[in-house]
């Protein structure tokens, strides 16, 4: 069974840097699909961030792609995100998930969730 | 950016009926549509993708229609565990972008 588990420090202090790695059981990156971050401001819905797959090619959410860094490590079957220069507004729930690749061979759906972890950006 | 628009905000359903959830795309998605169900303090759970295809799993009386703009998921006899918030998810042009949610509750 696939799961997807996030981690990373739970409060970043403004103008810095949000690091989180997701660890990937029950199937090998390397296999296959894209990888994908995205977040849920408190009571919000939910917004996409970018997408990698195991070669390192990587899509991301125009509104943040000066801030978003991805990166995958197949031998560690985790990849992970980067969100430089934080503010109040980066305060989200942080999920990873698998994603099938689409006919049109680039990230489509969700269909493997990890649960999620809190990032406060705060002083 | 498309803009996925999903109505009601919020659906009152008795436990037993049917729930009609809508999702309208500002321009047109094709098929490229994903419907996902979240509790409280889980993650989204993917219902739906492809508009109509049901993923691993999920029981029969969900069903989702629809191509280019408009976009249903209908739930045919609501049952206790399915109140819950329903967002639509279109994949297919940058950036992938999701509707607000509708919630579903208990009438």
């Amino acid at each position: 069974q696939v799961q997807l588990q996030e981690s990373g420090p739970g409060l970043v202090k403004p103008s810095e840097t949000l690091s989180l790695t997701c660890a990937v059981s029950g199937y090998s990156i390397s296999s296959g699909y894209y990888w994908g971050w995205i977040r849920q401001p408190p009571g919000k819905g939910l917004e996409w961030i970018g997408s990698i797959n195991h070669s390192g090619s990587t899509y991301f959410n125009p509104s943040l792609k000066s801030r978003v860094t991805i990166s995958v490590d197949t031998s560690k079957n985790q990849f992970s995100l980067k969100l430089s220069s934080v503010t109040a507004a980066d305060t989200a729930v942080y999920y990873c998930a698998r994603g099938p690749v689409s006919a049109k061979g680039y990230p489509g759906y969700f269909d493997y969730w990890g649960q999620g972890t809190l990032v406060t950006v705060s002083s | 950016e498309i803009v996925m628009t999903q109505s009601p905000a919020t659906l009152s359903v008795s436990p037993g009926e049917r729930a009609t959830l809508s999702c309208r795309a500002s321009q047109s998605v094709s098929a490229n549509l994903a419907w996902y169900q979240q509790k409280p303090g889980q993650s989204p759970r993917l219902l739906i993708y492809g508009s109509s295809t049901r993923a691993t799993g999920i029981p029969a009386r969900f069903s989702g229609s629809g191509s280019g703009t408009e976009f249903t998921l209908t739930i045919s006899s609501l049952q206790s565990e399915d109140f819950a918030v329903y967002y639509c998810q279109q994949y297919n042009n940058w950036p992938y972008t999701f509707g607000q949610g509708t919630k579903l509750e208990i009438k």
